[in-house]
């Protein structure tokens, strides 16, 4: 079964940087994209952006241009999402996600989530 | 501040029927972009439960349905049900972002 485990809980100071990770297991790894998402508390989700993981290319929201990179490691079926300069503002819930079968760019639905990651950004 | 619109709550006694609203623009649901629905209970990651405007993923009851005119989609439930209490969010995308919306969120109350 499709399977994607993120990383742990982590605590950052502002300005600094934090990377989660997202291991994909139960399917072929290269062939559905994976995207990332984030829920700050109360509010609704937010995209941030997609890795194709069989290219390593990215497409990422215009809000999170030149503070985000998403990476991927084909080898142990991971991807990778830095995000730097940190502000209180990103403090929130951080989920991997793929999608459907058969459901391309731009009409993508998540079908599979990881369990989500706590980053909580704080002085 | 989304580009979808939700309100922020709806309720009702079970059995009866509830519908919760999703409103875009000529960027968005307007110019044809499909619409997705998820569930979220607290604490949990969020659930797909509604795909490409009206189609239910395998395990859905048929109790959900989703339908889309318009700039505006919605998402029915009928034979409200204890263990549909929980948050909804729509989907959709922007060509004016360039990427994958979602609703601010309706939390749904059983009475």
């Amino acid at each position: 079964q499709v399977q994607l485990v993120q990383s742990g809980a982590e605590v950052k100071k502002p300005g600094a940087s934090v990377t989660v990770s997202c291991k994909a297991s139960g399917y072929t790894f290269s062939s559905y994209y994976i995207h990332w998402v984030r829920q700050a508390p109360g509010q609704g989700p937010e995209w941030m952006g997609l890795i194709n993981p069989s290219v390593g290319s990215t497409s990422y929201a215009q809000k999170f241009q030149g503070r985000v990179t998403m990476t991927r490691d084909t080898s142990t079926s991971t991807v990778y999402m830095e995000l730097s300069s940190l502000r209180s503002e990103d403090t929130a819930v951080y989920y991997c996600a793929r999608v459907g079968v058969g459901a391309p760019w731009p009409a993508e639905y998540f079908l599979f989530w990881g369990q989500g990651t706590l980053i909580n950004v704080s002085s | 501040q989304s580009v979808l619109t939700q309100p922020p709550s709806v309720s009702g006694a079970p059995g009866q029927r509830v519908t919760i609203s999703c409103t875009g623009s000529a960027s968005n649901i307007g110019a044809g972009y499909d619409v997705h629905w998820y569930q979220q209970l607290p604490g949990t990651a969020p659930k797909l439960l509604m795909y490409g405007n009206n189609n239910r993923p395998s395990g859905v009851p048929d109790r959900f349905s989703g339908s889309k005119s318009g700039p505006s989609a919605s998402l029915a439930i009928t034979g409200l049900q204890a263990e549909d209490e929980a948050d909804y969010y729509c989907q959709s995308f922007d060509r004016g972002l360039y990427g994958y919306v979602f609703g601010p969120g309706t939390k749904v109350t059983v009475l």
